[in-house]
């Protein structure tokens, strides 16, 4: 299978844009997540989903929306991209109640905002 | 606040044995994780501890004592394949996970 698949791989961005990183799951995991990881700092959430239809903010939400129309997908968007938002975007998965259960992490997106 | 203490990197002789110390303080306690991470890939699970004591899982052991706030990865056996980083993990009382910035192991020959 699978798992969760992450796109674009990468992309550069110019300030001010907007960009939707995509993400798929298919294992029918009910919470999803997404984090971005920055060098010398741990995994931030930025925003999660326990079901479909919910969503929630994390940690680091300002800048970013999300949307979880169906168990499948949950896609993270920037509506007007800024140079701090430069960094690794992991989409994440878990099967149990949030944040109780191994999470399953997509390969990444590394984006860049010039 | 809520913090995770691990070192920034480590090195290890290829063959050997090394542990990784992790020290957090969250908000209530619902667990320690471990996750191991290759440069440039994604973070994969390792292991769970919710009781105090020490888990075995092939060459990779992980132990808490949730007293002293206090966890460590084992690592035997090691192979050049170990070298990566590895991410401490608590979850708080509201499940909400609290990521160390990782320790970096490198593996020499």
């Amino acid at each position: 299978t699978a798992g969760i698949t992450q796109a674009p791989t990468s992309q550069i961005l110019a300030a001010g844009r907007s960009m939707t990183l995509r993400c798929t799951q298919d294992m029918r995991h009910n919470a999803m997540y997404w984090y971005r990881q920055d060098l010398g700092l741990g995994l931030r959430l930025i925003h999660y989903s326990n079901t479909a239809g919910t969503t929630g903010k994390g940690e680091v939400p300002d800048g970013y929306s999300v949307s979880r129309a169906n168990t499948d997908d949950f896609p993270l968007t920037l509506a007007s991209a800024v140079p701090s938002q430069t960094s690794v975007y992991f989409c994440a998965s878990s099967d149990g109640e949030r944040d109780t259960g191994e999470l399953f992490f997509g390969e990444g997106s590394r984006l860049t905002v010039l | 606040g809520q913090n995770i203490d691990q070192p920034t990197e480590m090195t290890a002789t290829e063959g050997a044995i090394v542990q990784i110390n992790c020290t957090y303080q969250t908000s209530g306690f619902n667990g320690l994780f471990w996750y191991q991470q290759h440069a440039g890939e994604a973070p994969t699970f390792l292991s769970y501890n919710v009781l105090d004591g020490l888990e075995e899982k092939g060459r990779f052991s992980s132990f808490l004592s949730r007293s002293k706030g206090y966890s460590y990865l084992l690592l035997k056996e090691l192979q050049m394949k170990d070298s990566a980083s590895y991410l401490c993990v608590g979850a708080d009382s509201n499940y909400q996970l609290i990521w160390g910035a990782g320790t970096k192991l490198i593996i020499k020959p």
